[in-house]
This record gives C-alpha cells, sequence and structure tokens, in this order.
C-alpha cells in the first residue's frame, strides 16, 4: 500500500541545536505537505511542497522536496523552546486528490 | 482563526453507546472532509473520506457500520461511533480543505474514552 516512512520517532536536543526530520516514500508523490502538532492540539500546516527539488524557507525552517518526489526533509536552525512539538509530513500520491498519508511523525523536545 | 470547527472536544461515554461528532467547516464549502484516530504518540491514520451528498469512503480496515459517516450539507460531516467499546478510545480529529490546491485544515479533535 501507500506509505509514508518518516525518522526519526524521537528527537531531543539541546536548545541552539538544529534538528532534522526526513520522509521517505516508496512511489511519486503529487505533492508533500508538514504539519506541526503541539502535545494535546491539533496538527497545524507548516507548507505543502510540489515541484522536483524544491526548496522553501520559512524563518529557521527549511524544507526540501527530493528531485524524484518520493523523500522529503525538514531542518530547524538553532532550535528554540517553542519548536517542540511532533512534526508530520504527508504525502500525496494522486494528482488533483485531497488525501494524505502520514508519516509516524517526529516527536522533537528541547534541553532549555 | 479556526476555519474547521469540531464537537465536542472531550467525551466520556459508557461501553455500548453511540457518540456523534460534528465537523464543520466556517465560511466555507467543504464537499469532501477527511476523518482522521490517532492513538497516543502514534500518527494520523485516515479512517474514511466524507463524500457530501453521496456514501463516505472506508479506509481498508476500518468498519463502516462502526464509524458511521453522514456529510449531508456542505458545511457538516459527522462521524458516529456506534456500540462503542473501550477500545475506540482515541483522539479523533476531522479536516478539510478549500479546494485540492489547498492545505488541510484540522479541527481540535475529540478526544473519546469509553469506560
Amino acid at each position: 500500500g501507500q506509505q509514508v516512512m518518516q525518522i526519526p520517532q524521537y528527537q531531543h536536543v539541546q536548545e541552539g541545536e538544529d534538528f532534522t526530520t526526513y520522509c521517505n516514500s516508496s512511489t511519486t508523490l503529487s505533492n508533500i505537505q508538514w504539519y506541526k502538532q503541539r502535545p494535546g492540539g491539533h496538527p497545524v500546516f507548516l507548507i505543502q511542497l510540489v515541484k522536483s527539488g524544491e526548496v522553501k524557507k520559512q524563518k529557521r525552517l527549511t524544507f526540501q522536496f527530493g528531485e524524484a518526489k518520493k523523500n522529503s526533509s525538514l531542518h530547524i536552525t538553532a532550535t528554540q523552546t517553542t519548536d517542540v512539538g511532533t512534526y508530520f509530513c504527508a504525502g500525496c500520491f494522486e494528482e488533483g486528490a485531497q488525501k494524505l498519508v502520514f508519516g509516524q511523525g517526529t516527536r522533537l523536545t528541547i534541553n532549555p | 482563526g479556526a476555519v474547521v470547527s469540531q464537537h465536542p472536544s472531550r467525551v466520556i461515554c459508557k461501553s455500548g453507546t453511540s457518540v456523534k461528532i460534528e465537523c464543520r467547516s466556517l465560511d466555507f464549502q467543504a464537499t469532501t472532509m477527511f476523518w482522521y484516530r490517532q492513538f497516543p504518540k502514534q500518527s494520523l491514520m485516515l479512517m474514511a473520506t466524507s463524500n457530501e451528498g453521496s456514501k463516505a469512503t472506508y479506509e481498508q480496515g476500518v468498519e463502516k457500520d462502526k464509524f458511521l459517516i453522514n456529510h449531508a450539507s456542505l458545511t457538516l460531516s459527522t462521524l458516529t461511533v456506534t456500540s462503542a467499546h473501550p477500545e475506540d478510545s482515541s483522539f479523533y480529529i476531522c479536516s478539510a480543505s478549500f479546494n485540492y490546491n489547498s492545505p488541510l485544515h484540522f479541527g481540535n479533535g475529540t478526544r473519546l474514552t469509553v469506560t
């Protein structure tokens, strides 16, 4: 079936350190989206990547979509305590569809 | 502000009872809504796609008679957990988007506890 694998499952860093989470699909994606879920909250949309090799930045966050549109990464530079939460990638396998398959998520905790 | 409203946020019910969860799109029409289930510290698992005016599309392994979905209007979808059991205890989240090019907006979720 269609699956999106995400690693690592957990990541604990010291405040100020960088953080990266990776997603991989066995088949080509139409697009990939990233969401952040704070403890006790609901997922909040961060960004959508559509084009092969696309790179987008949001302040300290850098999102990449692989050339083959099968993998993606989220990199946070100089983490802050507000970055705590679980980051999910979600892949869309069909163009024009809204159905998303979520990765397992990476739970980020930060030591202040 | 919130674009998708979900109610109730928490519900505790006894085993054997049914629970209805509402998901509303605010200020936009959603022909399609999605229902997810999330166990503690796990990912979101798509349960079903709710289609306005037609039957919902259920993912493999999700019992359609157990999780009844009704999408009677362009702004409201409901999920009814019938004859709930303790193993149905979970976090249920709905989502919708303006159109297929737009990201999903999630409701605040419903934490269901079946005793």
